[in-house]
């Protein structure tokens, strides 16, 4: 299989901390790493993409010195929100896409994270 | 912009009715997937069809593509209230692009 996990599941925070959660693919080697978020009840909205090794691409509207995605590994990628604020508040899944020919079209997602912000 | 629509937006059946959710796109593609999403979790991968296919099928799913039309449809045989769900199409334009995500179909089964 392809096992995508994340931590934490859902975290609180106060306004102005700031918060990492890590994503990780289990048991295979992910060359690139996507973050996504998603509000409630909408689909999921882009915010990143991440290969191993080299800086994120942030979507167009994503502030990269607010979410600082680190990529050091095949196997890990984290997703700092800085000085978080309550419009922070969301439900962020992350996905991985195996390295290797001809495996570029699925991926595969954690369970995501979901982010309170007092 | 979402590149993917679907239709409808909200569906609730009964369990052993079959289940049928459209998706439509706007620009061409070469593959569409669809995933399920259990409320609060993260999406599982359900199946892929390639533009050059028309019908794939997996267990209890049936997906069509027609990409004269520029739509796809997900079937779900003699539903089950397991498959209580969101259900989103995504699209890539090219083998290995980002993939887009539609709005999503909410369906409920019913028992």
């Amino acid at each position: 299989g392809a096992v995508v996990s994340q931590h934490p599941s859902r975290v609180i925070c106060k306004s102005g901390t700031s918060v990492k959660i890590e994503c990780r693919s289990l048991d295979f080697q992910a060359t690139t790493m996507f973050w996504y978020r998603q509000f409630p009840k909408q689909s999921l909205m882009l915010m990143a993409t991440s290969n191993e090794g080299s800086k994120a691409t942030y979507e167009q509207g994503v502030e990269k010195d607010k979410f600082l995605i680190n990529h050091a590994s095949l196997t890990l990628s984290t997703l700092t929100v800085t000085s978080a604020h309550p419009e922070d508040s969301s439900f962020y899944i992350c996905s991985a896409r195996k390295a290797g020919n001809g495996s570029t079209d699925t991926q595969y997602f954690g369970p995501g994270t979901r982010l309170t912000v007092l | 912009s979402q590149q993917g629509e679907e239709d409808p937006q909200a569906l609730s059946i009964q369990e052993g009715e079959n289940a049928t959710m459209n998706c439509s796109y706007k620009t061409s593609i070469n593959n569409l997937q669809w995933y399920r999403q259990n409320s609060g979790r993260g999406l599982v991968h359900l199946i892929l069809i390639r533009s050059n296919e028309r019908e794939k099928h997996s267990g209890r799913l049936r997906v069509t593509l027609d990409t004269s039309k520029k739509s796809s449809s997900l079937l779900i045989t003699a539903s089950r209230a397991a498959d209580t769900a969101s259900y989103f199409c995504a699209t890539r334009k090219t083998s290995g692009s980002r993939l887009t995500f539609g709005e999503g179909t909410q369906l409920t089964v019913n028992p």
